[in-house]
């Protein structure tokens, strides 16, 4: 079975300061790690996503995302936050298991940016 | 490319009447087929995923149902909803081979009254 546990409910940072959303996993096989966001009334989008290949992950709109097995961590980060990052960020893990992906989502960080 | 489409995107239904959700997606064969759903103020919830016309499995008991008559259609049912049922419910698609990663779609809003 596997889980994420995000740490957080809501972050708010400066506009131009550092944004680090945690997720911490939980695996009984090698996990793939996934955040996703969402903005206000929308579907989910992929922002990056962790398949046992490089560890440091480059997403979209500036994100990273750093794999770390020894702390079962899997934290979103950028160096400087911008206005249009105010969304819900969802963390979600699923194991190596090909023909039937199931996603197991954490219960999401809402991150406000402060002008 | 792929896409998803997913309507209606609001729909406001009194208690006990019927539910129909439509989900299609294109630019891909034999697409595993996922409901989603976002109650107010929590996570993710997995209710029905597929892996192939006709076969659907429930992660989730409840009065919700969901069916695929074709290879790229997914729908969300109930017969009478309930004021519980109201979310915001989201249709996704993932193909083997693309490590487990999951597109979804713009999500519907259901408002039971």
């Amino acid at each position: 079975a596997q889980s994420v546990t995000q740490l957080g409910s809501h972050v708010s940072v400066s506009e131009g300061a550092l944004v680090l959303l945690r997720c911490n996993y939980s695996s009984s096989v090698p996990p793939y790690l996934f955040w996703y966001v969402q903005y206000p009334n929308q579907g989910l989008q992929l922002l990056l996503k962790y398949t046992s290949a490089a560890t440091l992950v480059k997403g979209i709109n500036g994100f990273e995302a750093e794999f770390k097995k020894s702390e079962t961590s899997f934290h979103l980060t950028k160096p400087s936050a911008h206005m249009s990052d105010a969304a819900e960020y969802f963390c979600a893990v699923s194991g190596p298991n090909f023909g039937n992906e199931k996603l197991t989502f954490g219960t999401g960080t809402r991150l406000t940016i402060i002008p | 490319s792929q896409t998803i489409h997913q309507w209606p995107a609001t729909l406001v239904q009194p208690v006990g009447s019927p539910l129909s959700l439509e989900c299609t997606v294109e630019g891909t064969s034999n697409p595993n087929l996922y409901w989603y759903r976002q109650a107010a103020g929590r996570g993710l919830q997995l209710l029905f995923y597929s892996v192939g016309i006709g076969q659907i499995s429930s992660e989730v008991p409840q009065n919700l149902s969901a069916s695929r008559p074709q290879d790229r259609q997914f729908i969300l049912s109930s017969k009478k909803l309930l004021l519980s049922d109201s979310g915001f419910y989201l249709c996704a698609w993932s193909v083997f081979g693309l490590r487990n990663t999951i597109y979804f779609g713009e999500g519907s809003w259901l408002t039971v009254v």
